[in-house]
């Protein structure tokens, strides 16, 4: 199976801080990878698909890019509401398999 | 409006079932894969299964092969785990999520907790 890791596992920032997120699959996965956002409490909420194609609805501070083994989550001037933990997630076989996830928090 | 609304968690002894079900609405639901992903408490995700379309195709993590059974009926716009043997280790969110085609989650539902314990 492909593993996924992500660094760092945590982050403290404060709003209209940039902030990026780094994930690295164990062997090439072309573009397939996901990034998600999750809330304490609540469902992961897919940002990120195809390593750099924003989900509907999510805000464009976030933006994606990467191919290969090498990604990165960027979220340009982070807001309030971003705090949260963020996983990536290989998508180019079977077994799906997630980051262990990045925390972001507030400084 | 995507709506996933798990139910059927709960708390189980070591060994025993539990019936995991998803109820599926605003959009055409035997037009799309879907899935099982869980949560342990405190933990990352983890997918469990996937299911295609017809139910012709299914595939499992390998923690759950022989124990766990994923199944859909299309007519009722429904997803089901069946957990069997459950184990300590199983403890955790279990997620109803649809897949995209670009092998990833697109939406997801709130969750239900599943409590293997004696």
């Amino acid at each position: 199976d492909i593993q996924m890791t992500q660094s760092p596992s945590s982050v403290s920032a404060s709003v209209g801080d940039r902030v990026t997120i780094t994930c690295r699959a164990s062997q090439g996965i072309s573009s397939w990878l996901a990034w998600y956002q999750q809330k304490p409490g609540k469902a992961p909420k897919l940002l990120i698909y195809a390593a750099s194609s924003l989900q509907s609805g999510v805000p464009s501070r976030f933006s994606g890019s990467g191919s290969g083994t090498d990604f990165t989550l960027t979220i340009s001037s982070l807001q309030p509401e971003d705090f949260a933990t963020y996983y990536c997630q290989q998508a180019n076989s079977f077994p799906p398999i997630f980051g262990p996830g990045t925390k972001v928090d507030i400084k | 409006e995507v709506q996933l609304v798990e139910s059927g968690g709960g708390l189980v002894q070591p060994g025993g079932s539990l019936r995991l079900s998803c109820a599926a609405s605003g959009f055409t639901f035997s037009s799309y894969w879907m899935s099982w992903v869980r949560q342990a408490p405190g933990k990352g995700l983890e997918w469990v299964a996937n299911i295609k379309q017809d139910g012709s195709e299914k595939y499992y993590v390998d923690s759950v092969k022989g124990r766990f059974t994923i199944s859909r009926d299309n007519a009722k716009n429904s997803l089901y785990l069946q957990m069997n043997s459950l184990r300590a280790e199983d403890t955790a969110v279990y997620y109803c999520a649809r897949w995209k085609g670009r092998g990833c989650f697109d939406y997801w539902g709130q969750g239900t907790l599943v409590t293997v314990s004696s």
